[in-house]
C-alpha cells in the first residue's frame, strides 16, 4: 500500500522560509523511474506544479518559482523535503506531495497523492 | 494563466454524457507527451483518473474515458452520477517548462 503524508508549519510569517516534509511508504526512491513531486493549490484555485525529484536525484523546478525552491530526498528515511524562501501571503495554499511514476503507458504521472497540508502566510 | 486550457465549468443531468476539453500547444500535448486526468472531489486531494491519454487505473469506472488528438485531449464522462460532481484537471509534460503542466481545472456540476 502506497501512502504519502505532508508535514510542516500551518502558519508562516511573510519573508520566512517554509520547509515541508513528505514522508512516504510502500515504494522506494531508489527504484528507477520513480520520483516525488510537490504541487500546491491556493484556496479556490487550480493546481500548480512546484518541483520534482527523481530516483537518480535529477531535480526540476517550476521556472516561475525556481529561485525560491529547493527539493531534496533522504532515501533511507523515505522522505522528500521542499523549502521555499521569502514566503508571501500569495503563497497561502494547500501543499501536496505525490508520487511521480512511469506507468505502463510509458509516461510519468502523479499516481498517488498525500492528503495535503494547508499553509497560511500571514503576519 | 495555465499552460493547458480547460473550460471553467461543464454540467449535465444524471445519465447524460459530458466532455471536458484540454487544449495545449506544440511544447506539450502537441508533441509526443501524454495527457493525464485527475479528479478532485470537494475537500479531497486529487486522484489519478486517466493516465497515458486513455488508460484507467484499477478501480476507475469505465464511464470515464480519455482521448488525445493533435494538441488537444478530452475527458468523457458517460452515465453521469451525482458522485461525479468534482473538479477535473488535465496534466502533461511541457518541454519549455522542462516540467509539469496542469490545466486550470473544470468544475463538473451534475444537475
Amino acid at each position: 500500500q502506497i501512502t504519502l503524508k505532508e508535514s510542516g508549519p500551518t502558519l508562516v510569517r511573510p519573508t520566512q522560509t517554509l520547509t515541508l516534509t513528505c514522508t512516504f511508504s510502500g515504494f522506494s526512491l531508489s527504484t528507477s523511474e520513480v520520483g516525488v513531486g510537490w504541487i500546491r493549490q491556493p484556496p479556490g484555485k487550480a493546481l500548480g506544479w512546484l518541483a520534482l525529484i527523481y530516483w537518480d536525484d535529477d531535480k526540476r523546478y517550476s521556472p516561475s518559482l525556481k529561485s525560491r525552491l529547493t527539493i531534496t530526498k533522504d532515501t533511507s528515511k523515505n522522505q522528500v523535503v521542499l523549502t521555499m524562501t521569502t514566503m508571501d501571503p500569495v503563497d497561502t495554499a494547500t501543499y501536496y506531495c505525490a508520487r511521480w511514476a512511469k506507468l505502463d503507458s510509458g509516461s510519468y504521472s502523479f499516481d498517488y497523492w498525500g492528503q495535503g497540508t494547508l499553509v497560511t502566510v500571514s503576519s | 494563466q495555465s499552460v493547458l486550457t480547460q473550460p471553467p465549468s461543464v454540467s449535465g443531468a444524471p445519465g447524460q454524457k459530458v466532455t471536458i476539453s484540454c487544449t495545449g500547444s506544440n511544447s506539450n500535448i502537441g508533441t509526443s507527451y501524454d495527457v493525464h486526468w485527475y479528479q478532485q472531489l470537494p475537500g479531497a486531494a486529487p486522484k489519478l483518473l486517466i493516465y497515458g491519454n486513455d488508460n484507467r487505473p484499477s478501480g476507475v469506472p469505465d464511464r470515464f474515458s480519455g482521448s488525445k488528438s493533435g494538441a488537444s485531449a478530452s475527458l468523457a464522462v458517460s452515465d453521469l452520477q451525482a458522485e461525479d460532481e468534482a473538479a477535473y484537471y488535465c496534466q502533461s509534460y511541457d518541454s519549455r517548462l522542462s516540467g509539469v503542466a496542469f490545466g486550470g481545472g473544470t468544475k463538473l456540476t451534475v444537475l
